[in-house]
């Protein structure tokens, strides 16, 4: 079984539309995350989210937004797509909130291309 | 804020030859420091980690020593193999744990020519 998993892996969709990407993790862990690799390999955290309660927020425009229906789940939802929203997006989930030293285990990544 | 800087790719190397990425990293306190892979089409891997000074990570006969004094974690592998052809990325977290998720560099190509 995949312990995280993201869908779908590849999306091509045009500028100005709105789309979702899920995510799933069978671990049993407390905390989610969205990261964006763009087309130079750079990482960067979008959010995470901790027993339904986002923590982090970092610069990301409010036309990102992540939704999480339950502990199992952090969707990713964007409107109104931009072509600089081109990337990896990558979900990620980790056992503790705190006192944990931080290992993450990473989905597949979703390509999202806007044209 | 912390920063982790790596070594810039493409690094190509030769089938046995002795590998070293270098990693230097800006954080306050005591974070923990990772090693992960990425193998093309995959998502990240953890490769190995270290979470407090002189501490040695290894796995798949890479290694690396958290060196607080250098602030520095180098990865070194003795003979690498094609297979070991990926994106290798150091990162950080913060002494607070893994809610802050990680702080990674950007990532260093390796190519492994037979």
């Amino acid at each position: 079984d995949t312990a995280v998993s993201q869908t779908p892996k590849y999306l091509v969709t045009q500028m100005g539309n709105d789309k979702s990407i899920k995510c799933e993790q069978n671990l049993g862990h407390d905390t989610m995350y969205w990261y964006k690799q763009d087309s130079k390999k750079f990482l960067k955290i979008m959010f995470s989210y901790n027993n339904k309660e986002l923590i982090i927020n970092e610069t990301v425009p409010n036309r990102f937004s992540p939704k999480s229906p339950d502990k199992a789940h952090l969707n990713l939802h964007i409107n109104s797509l931009e072509l600089g929203d081109s990337a990896v997006y990558f979900c990620a989930s980790s056992p503790l909130d705190r006192g944990f030293v931080g290992e993450l285990f990473f989905g597949e990544g979703s390509r999202l291309t806007v044209l | 804020g912390n920063s982790v800087t790596q070594m810039e790719g493409p690094v190509t190397l030769s089938e046995e030859a002795f590998l070293t990425i270098n990693c230097t990293y800006t954080a306050t306190g005591y974070p923990s420091l990772f090693w992960y892979v990425q193998y093309p089409g995959e998502g990240l891997q953890l490769l190995l980690k270290a979470t407090k000074a002189d501490d040695k990570g290894s796995n798949k006969g890479f290694e690396a020593t958290y060196r607080k004094e250098t602030t520095s974690f180098h990865l070194e592998k003795g003979s690498v193999q094609v297979s070991d052809s990926a994106v290798y990325f150091c990162a950080l977290s913060d002494e607070g744990g893994g809610a802050d998720g990680l702080t990674f560099g950007k990532g260093t190509h390796l190519i492994i020519q037979p």
